[in-house]
């Protein structure tokens, strides 16, 4: 059974880098998905923010792209997600998830982690 | 802000039937495929509907989806208490190429 589980500090100071990682059970990532991050911030709806290909592709929101860093560790089987210069406007819940590679749906997530960015 | 729009809540009795909308606001929605998530509280989302109207394995068939020009609707019928939470449509958008969710709407089940 696929799982994944968002790890990573949940405080991060303004201006600062927010890192978090996504450990994957039951499939390897190197195999035929997207590995995406999703966030919702207070008040607002799902927002994507990007996803890896096993190929190291990646496609990032234009809105956050110029602060935004995923990776994959096929060692780990685990992906991460950096954000740059974070502001107080992206605390929020953030997930991990697959997305298919032909597909637009994420059909596994993780739980969420409540990240909160502080002054 | 959600290219996609839904209500913010809707609410049924126990047994009844409600319907979410999901409405696009470009013409190329008119073309995409529509996929509904269903979060419960302290779960993990969860794929309800994917291309309009297909249910993964293991999803009751209480709900169903289905599209029609620039609007998706997520049906579910029977409410059941544990259907509280929260339900997002979302669409792969081929300008942002990316995906793009709704607002959610949260589901009260009175």
């Amino acid at each position: 059974q696929v799982q994944l589980q968002e790890s990573g500090p949940g405080l991060v100071k303004s201006s600062e880098t927010l890192s978090l990682t996504c450990f994957v059970s039951g499939y390897s990532i190197t195999s035929d998905y997207f590995w995406g991050w999703i966030r919702q911030s207070p008040g607002k709806g799902l927002e994507w923010i990007g996803h890896i290909y096993h190929s190291g592709t990646t496609y990032y929101n234009p809105s956050l792209k110029s602060r935004v860093t995923i990776s994959l560790d096929p060692s780990k089987n685990e992906f991460s997600l950096n954000l740059g210069s974070v502001t107080a406007t992206d605390t929020g819940l953030y997930y991990c998830a697959r997305l298919g590679a032909a597909s637009s749906w994420f059909d596994r997530w993780g739980r969420g982690t409540l990240v909160t960015v502080s002054s | 802000q959600s290219l996609l729009t839904q209500p913010p809540s809707a609410s049924g009795a126990p047994g009844q039937s409600v319907t979410i909308s999901c409405s696009g606001g470009s013409s190329s929605f008119e073309t995409s495929t529509v996929n509904w998530y269903q979060r419960l509280p302290e779960a993990a989302p969860k794929l309800l509907i994917y291309f309009n109207s297909l249910r993964p394995s293991g999803v009751s068939d209480r709900f169903s989806g289905s599209k029609s020009g620039t609007s998706a609707s997520l049906d579910i019928r029977g409410l059941q208490s544990e259907d509280e939470g929260d339900y997002f449509c979302s669409t792969w958008d081929v300008s942002l190429k990316g995906v793009v969710f709704g607002g959610g709407t949260r589901l009260t089940v009175l």
